[in-house]
């Protein structure tokens, strides 16, 4: 089964990008889903379908896939983006919907 | 406006079972454009994947859950349940229901309820 590789934490200052990470063998065949996660709050999407944003999703989230590593890029960051960030994809050969074990993301 | 709301006990005990409901308001669960499902976060953890259906009645479970697992629907209330039997302490988790969308190949989940803290204790 898919075992998805996060890092377990990225810090970033304000303004700058933030790249987070998301790998497995070959993920670059499958579509890739990103949800936001702030303390208390259910996870919100922020990417699908490895780059396509949600209605209303701020365009500084990005996404991207290729090879063995998905990317989330969050442009010009924000105090208001310190989240924990999880990738998931979908595992055909078992149905099984996989998540990544997340990325907390510290705004400096 | 979509919306999901779980419910159900906060608490139940070793080798019970756990029982919780999905309400649903702004959309039909019988709709063929979503499936529906249970996902769960121990505290300090990572989300985990419980288990879906589709309206037209197919199920999917975690291959490391099935065994355990029911999810039901009631279309009358526009509900849907889930069952969780033998339960441990390792069951212990905020339990969310989704909206899940099919797209291009793949699945997604765009609308979550607030989720609701199960705890496994005696």
């Amino acid at each position: 089964s898919y075992v998805l590789t996060q890092p377990p934490s990225v810090s970033v200052a304000p303004g700058k990008t933030a790249r987070l990470t998301c790998g497995e063998n070959n993920i670059g065949s499958k579509r890739v889903h990103w949800y936001q996660q702030k303390p208390g709050q259910a996870p919100v999407l922020v990417v699908y379908d490895d780059s396509d944003r949600p209605s209303g999703m701020s365009e500084r989230f990005s996404g991207s896939n290729s090879g063995n590593t998905a990317t989330l890029t969050i442009s010009r960051v924000e105090a208001g983006d310190e989240a924990d960030y999880y990738c998931q994809v979908w595992d055909k050969t078992n149905d099984d919907r996989v998540f990544g074990g997340g990325t907390k993301l510290t705004v400096l | 406006q979509v919306q999901l709301q779980e419910s159900g006990p906060g608490l139940v005990k070793p080798s019970q079972t756990l029982s919780l409901t999905c309400s649903v308001s702004g959309v039909s669960i019988s709709s063929g454009d979503y499936y529906w499902s249970w996902i769960r976060q121990p505290a300090g953890k990572g989300l985990e994947w419980i288990g879906r259906f589709y309206a037209s009645g197919s199920t999917s479970f975690n291959t490391s859950l099935k065994s355990r697992v029911t999810i039901s629907k009631d279309t009358s209330k526009n509900q849907f349940s889930l069952k969780l039997n033998s339960v441990t302490a390792a069951d212990t988790a905020v339990y969310y229901c989704v909206r899940g969308l099919p797209s291009r190949g793949s699945y997604y989940f765009d609308l979550w309820g607030q989720g609701i803290l199960v705890t496994v204790s005696s």
